[in-house]
This record gives C-alpha cells, structure tokens and sequence, in this order.
C-alpha cells in the first residue's frame, strides 16, 4: 500500500532563518507531488506541483520554492523566513486524475 | 483568481438531519470534483468525488451532485452524525492540478 510521510509536524522558526520541510512517498512510482498551505482561518492553497524529477509548477509568487530531487522525494524550502509563512503546510500525492492522498501535515510558526 | 469557492464558512446542523455543503467553480475546463474532510492538525482526507461526465455519485451516507451548467457541485449528508463535525474542503482538477476551496466548517449537533 501506499504511504505519504511528511515532517517534521511542528516546526518554530525565527524571521530570517531558512526552511527545509521534506515529503516522502512509498509504495507508488511516479506520483504527481503537492504542496499545499493552510492559513490560520483560509482554505487550502495550492503552492506547488511536480509531475516528475525536477518538474516543478509554481502557483503563487512567494518566498518559497520546491524541489523533487527524486521520484519519490519533495522538498519545500526557504531561504529566509517571513512572519507570513507561518501556517500549516501539507504534501500531497496523486496519480494523475484520482483523489490526493494527504500527509498528517507540518505547523510552522515562524517567531 | 479563487477558481473553487465554497461561499458558507460554517453550517450548523442538527444530529440525524440533512447537511447540504454547497461549492462553486468558475473554470469549466475541470473535468473532476473531489471533497475531502479535515480534523483539526491533520491532512485532509478524500471522501467521494465525481467525474464531470456524471451529475450524481452516492457512496453510504453521501451523495454528490453536479451541476455543470451552474459550475455547481453540492455534497449532501444524510443522516449527519456528530463525528461528522470537520472542515469540507471542495476541490476540482483538470489534468494534474487539484485547486481546493476554502472549506467549510461543519457541526452536527447531537
């Protein structure tokens, strides 16, 4: 079966500092990869998406970026940290037109 | 651009009646509509959807509906239960892309 791992699950980080927040799937070969945010109060927004190594679709202009080093494997990242990126963010993987399956998500507070 | 909207932030329902969750889009080139259930400090989860070659999908006490010409999509609970007290996010997708709405606070009151 399939598994989506994502952490670390909480996260506090001070204004400036850079982030790393890893997903990693098991049991399936080329999934399209998401991450999403949570806002405090907000829907769910789209940030990125990768249908391969490398491939990476930005949504929003932001202070984040992402990358799929391997098939299995994506990272969001910043370089430095804004009090606005605090939220709770998700990974996500599907098989093309099915329903995403979620990862159990990462709080970040940035201080 | 909000592609997906769900226009009630919360819907407050009584145990053992119906809860009518209500969503919008304004792309009509999604051609699959999805809604997911969200506790509190977890990932959502996927819990019925339907292809927009269809209007109506049941699964138990779940039913979604779709209407194309209204960009329209509306998920019904029936009977609704405490423990279906979450967040019901709407979501549509064309190709590889899932856009989510931004969700809609339920509570069934027992």
């Amino acid at each position: 079966s399939q598994t989506i791992h994502q952490w670390p699950a909480t996260l506090v980080q001070p204004v400036g500092s850079p982030l790393s927040l890893e997903c990693t799937v098991e049991g399936t070969s080329n999934p399209n990869l998401y991450w999403y945010r949570q806002a405090a109060g907000r829907g769910l927004q789209l940030l990125f998406y990768s249908v391969g190594i490398g491939q990476i679709s930005s949504e929003v202009p932001q202070n984040l970026s992402a990358s799929r080093p391997q098939d299995r494997q994506f990272i969001l990242s910043s370089k430095k940290l804004l009090l606005s990126d605090s939220g709770f963010y998700l990974c996500a993987w599907s098989w093309g037109l099915s329903e995403a399956f979620f990862g159990q998500g990462t709080r970040l507070t940035v201080v | 651009d909000q592609q997906v909207k769900q226009n009630s932030p919360s819907l407050s329902v009584q145990e053992g009646r119906i809860s009518i969750l209500n969503c919008d889009y304004t792309n009509s080139m999604f051609d699959y509509f999805l809604w997911y259930k969200k506790y509190p400090a977890e990932g959502p989860t996927f819990l019925i959807s339907i292809s927009s070659i269809k209007d109506k999908n049941e699964d138990g006490r779940f039913t979604v509906f779709l209407n194309k010409s209204a960009k329209h999509l509306s998920l019904h609970i029936v009977p609704s239960q405490p423990g279906d007290s979450a967040v019901y996010f709407c979501a549509a997708s064309r190709g590889n892309k899932l856009v989510f709405g931004a969700g809609t606070i339920l509570r069934v009151k027992s």
